[in-house]
């Protein structure tokens, strides 16, 4: 079965600083994956994702991700944070099984940013 | 362009009680996904609906059912309200069903169970 592992719920970071948030997953088969990012009681919103071809994802709000299959690792990074990235974020990966393509979803990785 | 929309933004219901959460898809949608996200967790997938039918059912017991309406709105009910079953509902529509299609979150409901 498929699943996503979030490393640390709670990451703490200085405004300018580099974010990290760690992500791997599991799959049997190519991955679809994706970061999501959550405000406070908002819903989710899209920030990038890997489907095929370029293992270097950009997304919005200046934060990229890298595919790495033989670490099974989806990491989120941004060079320099603002105060506005403190949010919630979610990495995911589509399930393959049946037709449907819900999305699997780790448990989070809250960010503080402090200036 | 209407993005995804939900109805109510909170609620508080009773142990026992039976609930209704409402979501209008974007425009255009024929596919709207239900997740329950609890406290400190990720979202959960419920179930999805396409073209008025179920099309898939996550590890969700038969007291949490839906509708999909020929608008493609679609509606998650849940019977016999437990407390467990607080949590933030979100809905999302895309395009067609299929790991290709990008799907689009609404706010969210959130269900306190008291």
């Amino acid at each position: 079965a498929q699943s996503v592992t979030q490393l640390g719920s709670h990451v703490s970071v200085s405004e300018g600083a580099l974010v990290l948030l760690r992500c791997n997953y599991s799959s049997s088969v190519p991955p679809y994956l994706f970061w999501y990012v959550q405000y406070p009681n908002q819903g989710l919103q899209l920030l990038l994702k890997y489907t095929t071809g370029a293992t270097l994802v950009k997304g919005i709000n200046g934060f990229e991700a890298e595919f790495k299959k033989s670490e099974t690792s989806f990491h989120l990074t941004k060079p320099s944070a603002h105060m506005s990235d403190a949010a919630e974020y979610f990495c995911a990966v589509s399930d393959y099984r049946g037709s449907q393509g819900n999305l699997i979803f780790g448990k989070g990785t809250k960010l503080s940013v402090k200036p | 362009e209407t993005g995804v929309t939900q109805s109510p933004t909170h609620l508080i219901k009773t142990r026992g009680q039976q609930v209704t959460l409402r979501c209008s898809s974007q425009s255009g949608h024929n596919t709207v996904s239900w997740y329950q996200q609890a406290l400190g967790q990720g979202p959960q997938f419920i179930f999805q609906y396409y073209r008025e039918e179920e099309n898939g059912r996550g590890n969700f017991p038969p007291r949490f059912s839906g509708l999909q309406f020929p608008n493609y709105s679609s509606e998650l009910n849940v019977n016999a309200l437990e407390l467990d079953d607080s949590a933030l509902y979100l809905c999302a529509s895309s395009l067609e069903p299929g790991m290709t299609y990008e799907q689009y979150f609404g706010p969210g409901t959130r269900l306190t169970v008291t």
